[in-house]
């Protein structure tokens, strides 16, 4: 897999947009990028993945540079519940094998 | 969405004893499931690749005797963790996914293992 680099903590205040950074400047052309949350002792969720175009679903969007080097998740109104941990991947086999989970960014929702 | 299931959500056991794990895709068949582990404050680490109707793959360090999977059926892979330690004490978790491909990894929620 790609390396991936994640700040290891965030806050963020609860209504606001949470911009959730990820590196990962060593992935190849055909390496996608995913995003998963890990609520306290609970398993990982899906939450977005994408190539080269930006992507939008009904929990989050995710905007890729245009060299693919770096991208953000964005979870534009936050909620307590999102507070989680959160991982950036990149596998180099296709999406759902086997993945390596880096530390994330542990993100906190401010009442 | 799809969903994986894992049972039991919790277990404590006594030291020297084993614990089975059960990982079922209630939706979908699975040819292969993932097992991981977390211990506290970590991040996940895969420990093996279970495929259906062939031998697991195990990762680097982890010690095919002691943790057995048996993935018997398309929609079941159990995970037996086989004279369980105190060491062994963790958050299991699995996963699946509907299609080899580029679609999302589904997981379970988890089994908490505690060995007394």
């Amino acid at each position: 897999d790609a390396k991936t680099t994640q700040p290891p903590s965030m806050d963020c205040a609860e209504g606001r947009a949470a911009n959730l950074p990820c590196n990962h400047s060593t992935i190849s052309g055909n390496e996608y990028v995913y995003w998963y949350r890990q609520i306290h002792s609970q398993g990982p969720q899906y939450i977005i993945h994408g190539l080269k175009n930006n992507e939008t679903n009904e929990m989050a969007s995710l905007i890729i540079t245009e060299d693919r080097k770096s991208s953000t998740l964005i979870l534009p109104h936050a909620t307590l519940r999102d507070t989680a941990v959160y991982y950036c991947i990149a596998p180099v086999s296709f999406g759902n094998e086997k993945l390596t989970f880096g530390t994330g960014t542990r993100l906190t929702i401010i009442p | 969405g799809a969903v994986v299931s894992q049972h039991p959500s919790w277990v404590i056991c006594k030291s020297g004893t084993s614990v089975k794990i059960e990982c079922r895709s209630l939706d979908f068949q699975a040819t292969t499931m993932f097992w991981y582990r977390q211990f506290p404050k970590q991040s996940l680490m895969l420990m093996a690749t279970s495929n259906e109707g062939s031998k697991a793959t195990y990762e680097q360090g982890v010690e095919k005797d002691k943790f057995l999977i048996n993935h018997a059926s398309l929609t079941l892979s159990t995970l037996t963790v086989t004279s369980a330690h105190p060491e062994d004490s963790s958050f299991y978790i699995c996963s699946a996914s509907q299609d080899r491909g580029i679609d999302e990894a589904f997981f379970g929620q988890g089994t908490r293992l505690t060995v007394v």
